[in-house]
C-alpha cells in the first residue's frame, strides 16, 4: 500500500534550534517525493521536491531508501517558519499521496 | 499569471442544498485535482482528471461529482450537501515538465474554498 506518514502533528521549536520534520513512506517502486508548505492563511505551495536536491529557504531533504524516509531538516529555526508542513509522494498514475501534516511552531 | 483560481472563497449551505466550485488554471496544465482538507486529516483527493475529457475517482469521492469543461476548467459539484461535507477545499493542478514529461509533477494549488454545511 502507498502510504505517508507524519508522526507528528505539532512540533515546537524555539527559534535558532535546528528544526527536523519527520516524513516516513512505503511505496513500491522509486518514489518521488515532496515538500509542501502552507502558511497561514495562504495557499500549499512547493517547498522542495528530492529529485532537485536543492536547499529552500534554508530547508534540505535527502531521500533515504532504506529508511524510507525523507525528512525535512534546517539548522537555524525562524520566526517565519511557522506554518503547515506537508510530506507527498508521487505515485505511477500521477497522483499525488500527501501525508496527514505538521504544524511547525517557532517559539520566540 | 493567475495561477489557480477558485470561486467561490467562501459558502455557507443549508443541509440538502448544492453548490458547484469552480476552478480555473492558466498554466496549460493537463492534470487537475480536488482535494478536501480537514483538521488531523491532511489532504484527501476527491476526484481527479488526467486530461481534458477524463475524471477518476479518489480517496472520498462520495457525495461529490466532477466535470472537466475544457483543459483549464475543472469544477465540484455537491449535489445534497450534508454537514460532513464542511471543510476546505482546495483545487490543484499540474503539468509537463522538461520535454513535456507530465508525470511526477508538482502540483500548484488555488487559495481554497471554505465551506459550511449547517
Amino acid at each position: 500500500a502507498q502510504r505517508v506518514t507524519q508522526p507528528e502533528k505539532l512540533l515546537s521549536v524555539f527559534k535558532g534550534a535546528p528544526v527536523e520534520l519527520k516524513c516516513n513512506y512505503s511505496y513500491s517502486g522509486s518514489p518521488e517525493l515532496f515538500w509542501y508548505v502552507q502558511y497561514s492563511r495562504q495557499r500549499l505551495q512547493l517547498l522542495l521536491r528530492h529529485i532537485s536536491r536543492e536547499s529552500i529557504k534554508g530547508f534540505t531533504a535527502d531521500l533515504n531508501k532504506g529508511e524510507t524516509s525523507f525528512h525535512l531538516k534546517k539548522p537555524f529555526a525562524q520566526e517565519e517558519d511557522s506554518a503547515m508542513y506537508y510530506c507527498a509522494l508521487s505515485n505511477r498514475d500521477d497522483k499525488i499521496i500527501f501525508g496527514k501534516g505538521t504544524r511547525l511552531h517557532i517559539l520566540p | 499569471n493567475a495561477g489557480v483560481t477558485q470561486t467561490p472563497k467562501f459558502q455557507v449551505l443549508k443541509t440538502g442544498q448544492s453548490m458547484t466550485l469552480q476552478c480555473a488554471q492558466d498554466m496549460n496544465h493537463n492534470s487537475m485535482y480536488w482535494y478536501r482538507q480537514d483538521p488531523g486529516m491532511g489532504l484527501r483527493l476527491i476526484y481527479y482528471s488526467a486530461s481534458e475529457g477524463t475524471t477518476d475517482k479518489g480517496e472520498v469521492p462520495n457525495g461529490y461529482n466532477v466535470s472537466r469543461l475544457n483543459k483549464r476548467e475543472f469544477s465540484l459539484r455537491l449535489e445534497s450537501a450534508a454537514p460532513s461535507q464542511t471543510s476546505v477545499y482546495f483545487c490543484a493542478s499540474s503539468g509537463a515538465g522538461t520535454g513535456g514529461v507530465s508525470r511526477n509533477q508538482p502540483q500548484h494549488f488555488g487559495d481554497g474554498t471554505r465551506l459550511s454545511i449547517l
